[in-house]
């Protein structure tokens, strides 16, 4: 069935560059998202691809998709403490733009000073 | 109101009550979801409304879970004969036309 794996924990210094990293099984899906949820917070949309793109970059975010390895990756540059959270990565359920997502477990990034 | 307000934010129940989740979402948006957040776990897809079409109810675990929404806004979520599975935080979304989802903070839900 449809999944979305994830590494469970990233650690970097403040100033660093950081990377997650996704998988993704349903080659169908259209749009693949990035969620932010900091402590005691909703999620909150960071940015999405669609999957006939490469690379989407928006400020210090840059995302890549590999489409053929059904990988994305999530860069953040020169992370600040702020940057501290979990990250999600999402893929639409099938061909759709509805909500309805499939979201793997979450990428807990912890910045150091 | 600006963004979407669940209540309770937490709820602690005894194993075999029902509760029940609201979820008001952003004025104006049409789709309604709920989702579940388990420890340790990602977000898993409950239910999903949107306009007066029959709602996406795929993603509920069993059927102790049901949900409505009445009026075409404010959703409940309610859960019979809680379990301590049942424990998570629930999750509710809604979204407009660009299909952006916009997340309430949750409501805990604790099963002793």
């Amino acid at each position: 069935g449809e999944d979305v794996e994830q590494s469970l924990f990233l650690s970097v210094r403040e100033g660093d560059s950081s990377v997650i990293n996704c998988t993704y099984t349903d080659s169908s899906s259209t749009y693949l998202y990035w969620y932010k949820q900091e402590p005691g917070a909703g999620l909150q949309l960071l940015t999405y691809i669609f999957s006939n793109m490469d690379m989407k970059q928006d400020q210090r975010l840059t995302v890549l998709l590999n489409k053929k390895d059904k990988h994305l990756s999530l860069r953040i540059a020169d992370t600040q403490t702020g940057d501290s959270a979990i990250y999600f990565c999402a893929e639409s359920s099938g061909s759709s733009n509805t909500g309805k997502l499939i979201f793997g477990q979450g990428t807990t990034l912890q910045v150091k000073p | 109101g600006a963004g979407v307000s669940q209540s309770p934010s937490n709820k602690v129940t005894e194993k075999g009550k029902d509760v029940e989740l609201r979820c008001d979402p952003i004025s104006g948006h049409t789709a309604l979801y709920w989702y579940r957040q388990s420890l340790g776990q990602g977000l898993e897809f409950l239910i999903y409304f949107q306009g007066n079409s029959a709602p996406d109810k795929s993603g509920l675990p069993s059927d102790r879970f049901s949900a409505e929404r009445t009026g075409g806004s404010v959703s409940t979520l309610t859960i019979q004969r809680t379990q301590q599975e049942d424990s998570a935080v629930y999750l509710c979304a809604s979204s407009s036309y660009t299909g952006e989802l916009f997340f309430g903070e949750g409501s805990r839900l604790t099963v002793l």
